[in-house]
């Protein structure tokens, strides 16, 4: 089981509706992550944080994506709204500071399912 | 960031040592690589990681050649359980980018 908790680990909804995803990174951990993966190809990095700071959100499609870290520890991810091609695996990650030699450790993920 | 190619797929039998390299030729002084292994609906998980030569741990080693432009990833004596993708990842504070990685059958 991973050690990032994610939820919910599945999500329907239908196009033009919002959805959220939540993430609590491994305790201590100042660098989060969200990424997403589309069926069949690596994940692709949306957004990182270091406490509670955004580094790099160049990725985030932000007219309609958000995320937010507000004490430095669990974050959340919104799509408003959401379109069909959304559908795909987010994915949450953490290490320890994000410096050179810190993995990252990921969690399961949230799959959304856009209708 | 570092540009990597990885074979798209290979197969194994069980109990057989596999080998997957990973082709890294942009790689900076600075870059470490990075190895994950993913499952079906999972995160990916960290296997190992090296800067160079050699790194060993208890479900990998690691081989990196001197120029650093390649590395490969070894996995002894594979089970059916080793079935996954597998990333390869080059890069320094941030290591972002995710190729599509090796696909890993491991067969009976």
């Amino acid at each position: 089981e991973a050690e990032v908790a994610q939820s919910p680990r599945y999500k329907i909804t239908e196009k033009s509706q919002a959805v959220a995803f939540w993430c609590d990174p491994i305790s201590g951990h100042a660098t989060l992550y969200w990424y997403r993966q589309i069926l069949g190809q690596g994940p692709e990095l949306l957004v990182q944080f270091q406490d509670e700071s955004v580094v790099d959100d160049s990725q985030l499609p932000k007219d309609r994506f958000s995320a937010e870290r507000l004490k430095g520890v669990d974050s959340t991810l919104k799509i408003q709204p959401a379109e069909l091609g959304d559908s795909a695996m987010y994915l949450c990650a953490s290490s320890k500071d994000g410096t050179l030699n810190q993995p990252q450790h990921f969690g399961d993920g949230t799959r959304l399912s856009i209708l | 960031l570092a540009k990597t190619t990885q074979p798209i797929s290979m197969d194994s039998y069980e109990g057989q040592e596999v080998n997957i390299t990973c082709s890294h030729n942009n790689i900076a002084t600075n870059d470490y690589i990075t190895w994950y292994q993913q499952f079906p609906s999972q995160g990916p998980r960290f296997i190992i990681q090296g800067y160079k030569t050699k790194v060993t741990n208890e479900v990998a080693s690691l081989f990196i050649p001197a120029d650093r432009k390649s590395s490969t990833l070894s996995l002894p004596r594979v089970s059916l359980s080793d079935t996954a993708v597998y990333y390869c990842l080059v890069g320094g504070a941030r290591q972002l980018t995710f190729g599509s990685g090796t696909q890993l059958t491991v067969l009976p």
